[in-house]
C-alpha cells in the first residue's frame, strides 16, 4: 500500500490561509470517515489536530479545520502564525492487506 | 499529566534484537489501545503496530509481521515492543503512540493518536 499522497511544502504569509490536500484511494481515504492530521515541529513529536476527518480534539485551535471529498482529504489553516511553520501529516485507516493505517508523505508548511 | 515515556533505543547489528519499552503516566492503560509509530531520518511517519486495551488483538504492517511483536502489562503501566532479526531499514525513532479514546470517535475506534511519546532511536547498522 503506497503512502497517501501530500504536496511535499506549501507556503503562505501571517494571517493568510492554506490548504493541504491528502490524496488516497478508495481502499483508504475514500471508504472511511477515519483521516486524522498531525503537526510535526522540528524535533518534537507528532501532535493529533484533526480526527475523524473534521473533528478536533480539545485544546486544537479553531483556525485548523479539514474536510473529505471522495479520495482526498484537505487540511486548511486560517490566520496563519508563525507557530504554524511545521510538518503536517494526515492518516488514514485503510482496508488493505498491508497495513492498517497509512500516512501521508508528508507537507512542510513555511510561513513566509 | 498524561505522559509517553519510550527506552530501549540504541545501536544493532543486522540479524540483532531489541526490545523498546513505553512508560505510561497519567492514564488509566487498560482503557486505551496503544500503537507503535515509526520515523526513518529526514522521512515521513510509518505505523508499525496496534495493541488492543486487554491485549488480545495485535495489528501488524506488512514489512515487520513475524519479526516484531508488540505487547503491555497494564499492572505495570508499560507497552512493549520486541524487534528481532532488525534490519538496516528498520533504523528510525520509534514513538508510542496512545488511541484517541473511542467514546469520542463516531464508530468506536477512530485509528487516531492522541498522545505520542519523545521517541526511542533505533539504529540498525554494522
Amino acid at each position: 500500500q503506497s503512502a497517501l499522497t501530500q504536496p511535499a511544502s506549501v507556503s503562505g504569509s501571517p494571517g493568510q490561509s492554506i490548504t493541504i490536500s491528502c490524496t488516497g484511494t478508495s481502499s483508504d481515504v475514500g471508504s472511511y470517515n477515519l483521516v486524522s492530521w498531525y503537526q510535526q515541529h522540528p524535533g518534537k513529536a507528532p501532535k493529533l489536530i484533526v480526527y475523524d476527518v473534521n473533528k478536533r480534539p480539545s485544546g486544537v485551535s479553531n483556525r485548523f479545520s479539514a474536510s473529505k471529498s471522495g479520495n482526498t482529504a484537505s487540511l486548511t489553516i486560517s490566520g496563519l502564525q508563525a507557530e504554524d511553520e511545521a510538518d503536517y501529516y494526515c492518516c488514514s485507516y485503510a482496508d488493505s492487506s498491508s497495513s492498517y493505517v497509512i500516512f501521508g508523505g508528508g507537507t512542510k508548511l513555511t510561513v513566509l | 499529566e498524561v505522559q509517553l515515556v519510550e527506552s530501549g533505543g540504541g545501536l544493532v547489528q543486522p540479524g540483532g534484537s531489541l526490545r523498546l519499552s513505553c512508560a505510561t503516566s497519567g492514564f488509566i492503560l487498560s482503557s486505551y489501545e496503544m500503537n507503535w509509530v515509526r520515523q526513518a531520518p529526514g522521512k515521513g511517519l510509518e505505523w508499525v503496530s496496534y495493541l488492543s486495551g486487554g491485549g488480545g488483538i495485535k495489528y501488524y504492517t506488512d514489512s515487520v509481521q513475524g519479526r516484531f511483536t508488540i505487547s503491555r502489562e497494564n499492572a505495570k503501566n508499560s507497552v512493549y515492543l520486541q524487534m528481532n532479526s532488525l534490519r538496516v531499514e528498520d533504523t528510525a525513532i520509534y514513538y508510542c503512540a496512545r488511541s484517541h479514546h473511542p467514546a469520542y470517535c463516531s464508530g468506536g475506534n477512530c485509528w487516531a493518536f492522541d498522545i505520542w511519546g519523545q521517541g526511542t532511536m533505533v539504529t540498525v547498522s554494522s
